[in-house]
């Protein structure tokens, strides 16, 4: 059975670093791009980003350039999305994505993670 | 940045009827289309991809069509299950690969 699991819900200050993660199964985990999604409370989908796990490609939403990092580690099948400094504002629920590619580059995402919920207050 | 703009905001219809979604894009994203469900507390679901091709497992009661900048999802026979929010996501220009707004569908 294809999965990805995501990390459990994290509580963080502002200020703090943080990072949460994806793990893959029952695929081949550097066959496929993994992209993170944020759902803010009550809101809408945003597609921050995404990743090739087997060659490291990485491109960024202008939103989200330099705001977070996405890496992963390929030896363990995981995906991650980092924070150096958190904010209030990103507060949210994140999802890890996977898809399949149209010729090499991403597409759709056809499997979900279950989401991680963080929540940054003083 | 593609914009893709949903409507109605929010449909309301009775179970049993049909039930039609527009997902209209700024610019052509020729048949780069996807289109997915998330109910309260869930992750999203993906009906259907390439503008008309449903995913697997998908009941045939979902139907995608359109291409270039109008697209429409049709539920023909809303089930009680199927109250949920839709949505769509162009994925022909990335970085991003932007979703729609949503689609809110509730029980009339």
């Amino acid at each position: 059975e294809v999965q990805l699991v995501q990390s459990g819900a994290e509580v963080k200050k502002p200020g703090e670093s943080l990072k949460i993660s994806c793990k893959g199964s029952g695929y081949s985990f550097t066959s496929y791009w993994i992209g993170w999604v944020r759902q803010m409370p009550g809101k809408g989908l945003e597609w921050m980003g995404i990743m090739h796990p087997g060659d490291s490609d990485t491109r960024y939403s202008p939103s989200f350039q330099g705001q977070v990092t996405i890496s992963a580690d390929k030896s363990i099948s995981t995906a991650y999305m980092q924070w150096s400094s958190l904010k209030a504002s990103d507060s949210a629920m994140y999802f890890c994505a996977s898809g399949p590619s149209s010729g090499y580059f991403p597409s759709y995402f056809h499997q979900w993670g279950q989401g991680t919920l963080v929540t940054v207050s003083s | 940045e593609i914009v893709m703009t949903q409507s109605p905001a929010t449909l309301s219809v009775s179970p049993g009827e049909r039930a039609t979604l527009s997902c209209r894009a700024s610019q052509s994203v020729s048949s780069n289309l996807a289109w997915y469900q998330q109910k309260p507390g869930q992750a999203p679901r993906l009906l259907i991809f390439g503008a008309s091709t449903r995913a697997t497992s998908i009941p045939a009661r979902f139907s995608g069509s359109g291409s270039g900048t109008e697209f429409t999802l049709t539920i023909s026979s809303l089930q009680s299950e199927d109250f949920a929010v839709y949505y769509c996501q162009q994925y022909n220009y990335w970085p991003p690969f932007t979703f729609g707004q949503g689609t809110k569908l509730e029980i009339k």
